[in-house]
């Protein structure tokens, strides 16, 4: 079965980091490009990131470019964002996706995100 | 970006009736490989969103075959034959087309 697992959210203050973890099984990772998106509570989905099978290509939304960073282990089937000087507009459910062709197949529970003094 | 519009926004729907939800893009969704990549999603209450239908007409895996898409170029349409309780939610189209993928602002189906 395919399982994406996110971790990692919080209550962070404003200009303040955090690391979000997506643990994945059920499916040869490698085989797959991942993806962040988030969703504000009771709003709508905003594509934030993504990075190729290898690590090698990796996009980000304007937004949080140069805040953001993702990455992946291949070895662990796990996929990060490091999310550094984060603003009030960040709050949101974090869902990590997988990747096939140009669309996403399966979501992970969503881990969330609370920025706030 | 490419600007996704639903509508409706609600839809209030009796048990084991039809239910359709249009989609429309700011810009041709075709690909220059021929393709064009529209996709729906369905967020039920409480849960992560779940792929039904991607290239426009495709359904995924395990999607009952009362759900269906179709459309072409900036026109797009979710339908649902006979909606069941278990289809109330959120649906949601996106491009994924031209980058960044972009979604609709999601419709909420509810039952009457």
């Amino acid at each position: 079965e395919v399982q994406m697992v996110a971790s990692g959210g919080d209550l962070v203050q404003p200009g303040g980091s955090l690391r979000l973890s997506c643990a994945a099984s059920g499916f040869t990772f490698t085989d797959y490009w991942m993806i962040w998106v988030r969703q504000v509570p009771g709003k709508g989905l905003e594509w934030v990131s993504n990075m190729d099978r290898d690590g090698s290509d990796k996009y980000y939304v304007a937004s949080v470019r140069g805040r953001f960073t993702i990455s992946r282990d291949n070895a662990k089937s796990s996929l990060y964002l490091e999310m550094n000087n984060l603003r009030a507009e960040d709050t949101a459910v974090y869902y990590c996706a997988r990747g096939v062709n140009r669309w996403t197949d399966y979501w992970g529970q969503g881990t969330l995100v609370t920025v706030s003094s | 970006d490419v600007v996704m519009t639903q509508s409706p926004l609600s839809l209030p729907v009796t048990l084991g009736q039809a239910a359709s939800i249009s989609c429309r893009s700011s810009q041709s969704l075709v690909h220059s490989d021929g393709n064009t990549f529209l996709t729906w999603f369905q967020q039920r209450p409480g849960q992560s969103p779940r792929l039904l239908i991607h290239k426009v007409s495709n359904r995924g895996s395990g999607v009952p075959d009362r759900f269906s898409g179709s459309g072409s170029g900036t026109d797009f349409t979710l339908k649902i034959s006979r909606v069941e309780a278990e289809d109330v939610g959120v649906y949601y189209c996106m491009q994924s087309t031209k980058w960044p993928p972009t979604f609709g602002q999601g419709t909420k189906l509810e039952i009457k």
